[in-house]
């Protein structure tokens, strides 16, 4: 993996359904992984940072493990609700700099 | 309570007419950052400012230059915008741009170019 990627670009799922999605980063040089999440006409804002290889973070009903040896992170919704619609971007750091994936938009249907 | 503040949210510009951006924060952080987001695709860096330092990306093209004339105030300029220079641009900051530390987003400028 030379950029960092996240799959799928976008998803729908039924209100109180849960979801989870992915994101790949480099494993080489790796330093730290960070969560956004951007709602529409606001700012995006920071959901998690994690560090170590088998984190887990947990913020209300949504949570992200993180395994740094193969390059990758998931971040679970349980029981999505519509305000959880929005584009979950990650970032990874590296070269005192963020790069980060194009972003999962999640549509959540009532 | 706003802490990342980018003006304006929407700006149009003519083909070729010089645009700046402006960004302030009241976080009082070391590191300003601006970023070019094209449709569906990975916020890209443009460059960073570490304090009055500037710190510009390789691939940033030579048509986009920036100012930070103090702590709070960060400014984009595009000398002679392209259609291909139509994008978002997100400015965020951090308190010493640590690979732990959060980075701080207003909420962009999206910027059409006629």
């Amino acid at each position: 993996i030379l950029n960092v990627e996240q799959s799928p670009q976008s998803l729908h799922v039924q209100e109180g359904d849960s979801t989870n999605f992915t994101c790949s980063f480099p494993s080489s040089n790796f330093y730290a992984l960070h969560w956004y999440r951007w709602e529409t006409a606001k700012s995006p804002e920071a959901l998690f940072v994690m560090t170590l290889n088998g984190d887990e973070k947990k913020k209300g009903r949504i949570s992200a493990t993180l395994n740094t040896k193969e390059g990758y992170s998931y971040l679970y919704i349980k029981g999505s609700q519509p305000e959880d619609s929005a584009t979950y971007l990650c970032a990874s750091y590296n070269d005192y700099k963020l790069s980060f994936g194009a972003g999962t938009t999640v549509t959540v249907r009532a | 309570d706003a802490m990342v503040i980018q003006n304006p949210r929407y700006q149009v510009t003519q083909f070729g007419k010089p645009v700046t951006l402006s960004c302030s924060q009241t976080l009082n952080h070391n590191v300003m950052y601006w970023y070019q987001q094209k449709s569906s695709q990975a916020p890209k860096l443009l460059f960073h400012y570490y304090d009055k330092d500037f710190n510009n990306e390789a691939d940033t093209p030579d048509n986009f230059q920036s100012r930070r004339p103090n702590t709070s105030f960060c400014f984009l300029d595009i000398r002679s915008p392209g259609l291909g220079d139509a994008a978002m641009y997100l400015c965020a900051t951090s308190f010493q741009g640590l690979s732990t530390d959060t980075q701080y987003f207003g909420p962009g400028t999206r910027l059409t170019v006629l």
